[in-house]
C-alpha cells in the first residue's frame, strides 16, 4: 500500500543520546516535512524539504537536523536529545508539482514516532 | 503572520446531534488554502479537505460540510447527525506564503460523540 512509513514506532531516549527518526514514502512527492504534535499546541513545523537535495527551517528547527539525499527519504536526527523534545513527531510528504509560490499542495502524514527523553 | 485559532478546544455531543468545529485564520495574502484534518485516537492524521481562497463555495460530503467565509476570515467544519466514530481531534491548517509548501495548524479541537 504506498504510503509514508516512520519508525521506530515509538522510542524511551537517555538525555544526551543521539536519534534519528526515519521517514519514508514510495507516492515520489517532491516536499516532505517533519512535525511535532504536543498537547493543546496544535502540530508544529521543524524543518522541511520542497525537493531532494534541499531543505529548509520550520517554526521549531533548534536541537534537530534534516538531510535529502533522495527523493524518497527524510530522516530527522535529534544531536543531542533533551526533555523537552519529548513529543510525537510527525512526517508528511506533498506532491508539490508546482513552483508556484501561491500554490499549496495537500500534505499526506505518516502514522508518527511517539519519543520520550528520559 | 499567519495564525489559525481553534477556540474550541473540546466539544462534547450526544450522538446524532449537529456539531460544528470553529477555524478563524489571519493572513495578510490574497492567495491561500484551508485545510481540515482528522486525528482519531488511533493517531494517524488524515486528510479531510483543501479550499482555496479563490473558492468560497460551501462544500459538502456526505454528513460533512464545510463554510468558509473570507469576510470573517472563517473556515468551520459542520458534521451532521453525528457519530461515535467522528470522535477525534479535528485541525484546521493554512498555508504559508513564506514558504509555498508549509502549513500553519491551529491548536485542534477535541470533539467526542457519547452514545
Amino acid at each position: 500500500i504506498a504510503g509514508i512509513t516512520q519508525a521506530p514506532t515509538s522510542q524511551i531516549l537517555a538525555a544526551g543520546r543521539r536519534m534519528t527518526l526515519r521517514c519514508t514514502q514510495d507516492m515520489r512527492h517532491n516536499a516532505m516535512y517533519w512535525y511535532r504534535q504536543d498537547l493543546g499546541l496544535g502540530l508544529r513545523l521543524i524543518h522541511y524539504s520542497n525537493t531532494a537535495g534541499t531543505t529548509g527551517k520550520g517554526e521549531v528547527p533548534d536541537g534537530y537536523s534534516v538531510s535529502r539525499a533522495n527523493t524518497d527519504d527524510f530522516p530527522l536526527t535529534l544531536a543531542s536529545a533533551v526533555p523537552s523534545q519529548t513529543s510525537v513527531y510527525f512526517c508528511a510528504s506533498s506532491a508539490a508539482v508546482t513552483s508556484g509560490r501561491a500554490f499549496t499542495d495537500t500534505q499526506y502524514f505518516g502514522p508518527g514516532t511517539r519519543l520520550t527523553v528520559l | 503572520a499567519q495564525k489559525v485559532t481553534q477556540a474550541q478546544t473540546e466539544i462534547s455531543v450526544v450522538e446524532k446531534e449537529d456539531v460544528t468545529l470553529d477555524c478563524v485564520y489571519e493572513t495578510r495574502d490574497t492567495t491561500y488554502y484551508l485545510f481540515w484534518y482528522k486525528q482519531p485516537p488511533s493517531g494517524e492524521l488524515v486528510f479531510l479537505i483543501r479550499r482555496n481562497s479563490f473558492d468560497e463555495q460551501n462544500e459538502i460530503s456526505g454528513r460533512y460540510s464545510w463554510n468558509f467565509q473570507k469576510s470573517t476570515s472563517s473556515f468551520n467544519f459542520t458534521i451532521t447527525a453525528s457519530q461515535v466514530v467522528d470522535s477525534a481531534v479535528y485541525f484546521c491548517a493554512l498555508s504559508d506564503p513564506q514558504g509555498a509548501q508549509k502549513l500553519v495548524f491551529g491548536q485542534g479541537t477535541r470533539l467526542t460523540i457519547n452514545p
